[in-house]
């Protein structure tokens, strides 16, 4: 069965850094993958998708690359700031279109 | 969260009882989904609709029924609740599969079967 992996980790920088998480998946081949913002007791917020025909795709501060050969999406968020302290988690279709399976996500703590 | 409402927000229930979760949208999206989120598995897909009377099961839909009689509303059951469905129950509504809108998810139902 397929399988999604993030940094179990989780992950502190300091302030003004780059922050760069890691979806790596296995068993699979999966046609879109996308990237969500989840706060403590909240639902999750839609970031990015990217294509299996795209290599990366940017937004603002953030850029998602997509190694369809590596099995891997990173996801960095450049000049980062406290603001940026939340879950993120990664999501890929499941090749039938009809749902996306989902990461357990990483933390990441933005130190002032 | 805009558009897309899911009550209750908390509940507490006994094992062996019925609980109905809902979800409501303004957007008029024709997809709508059931999540529950759980420490170490992520958000795991329980249902989804396709459109009104169009369900589908997910991945973990043991226990589990939905209903959609109107576009704006989907109704997640558990017929009989057992403590291994104690969760964080998601709702999240997207205008088309795979589009570049992503998901809108809904804050969320915290259950607990007691």
């Amino acid at each position: 069965s397929q399988k999604i992996e993030q940094n179990s980790e989780a992950l502190n920088i300091q302030e003004g850094k780059t922050a760069t998480l890691t979806c790596n998946y296995t068993n699979y081949s999966p046609a879109y993958l996308q990237w969500y913002r989840q706060d403590p007791g909240r639902g999750p917020v839609f970031l990015l998708l990217i294509r299996e025909n795209e290599k990366e795709k940017r937004k603002e501060r953030l850029k998602v690359t997509f190694d369809t050969t590596l099995k891997q999406s990173l996801f960095h968020i450049t000049a980062s700031q406290p603001a940026d302290s939340a879950t993120y988690l990664c999501a890929l279709d499941s090749n039938t279109g009809n749902q996306f399976y989902f990461g357990t996500g990483t933390s990441l703590t933005v130190i002032p | 969260d805009a558009g897309i409402t899911q009550s209750p927000r908390h509940k507490v229930t006994e094992t062996g009882t019925p609980v109905t979760l809902r979800c409501h949208q303004t957007e008029n999206h024709r997809y709508m989904y059931w999540y529950r989120q759980d420490p170490g598995h992520g958000l795991r897909l329980i249902h989804y609709s396709y459109g009104v009377k169009d369900t589908d099961k997910g991945e973990v839909s043991d226990g589990y029924s939905v209903s959609r009689s109107k576009t704006e509303d989907f109704l997640l059951t558990l017929e009989s609740a057992t403590s291994s469905q104690t969760s964080v129950y998601f709702c999240a509504i997207s205008d088309g599969v795979g589009g570049e809108e992503g998901y809108t998810f809904g804050s969320g139902t915290r259950l607990t079967v007691v």
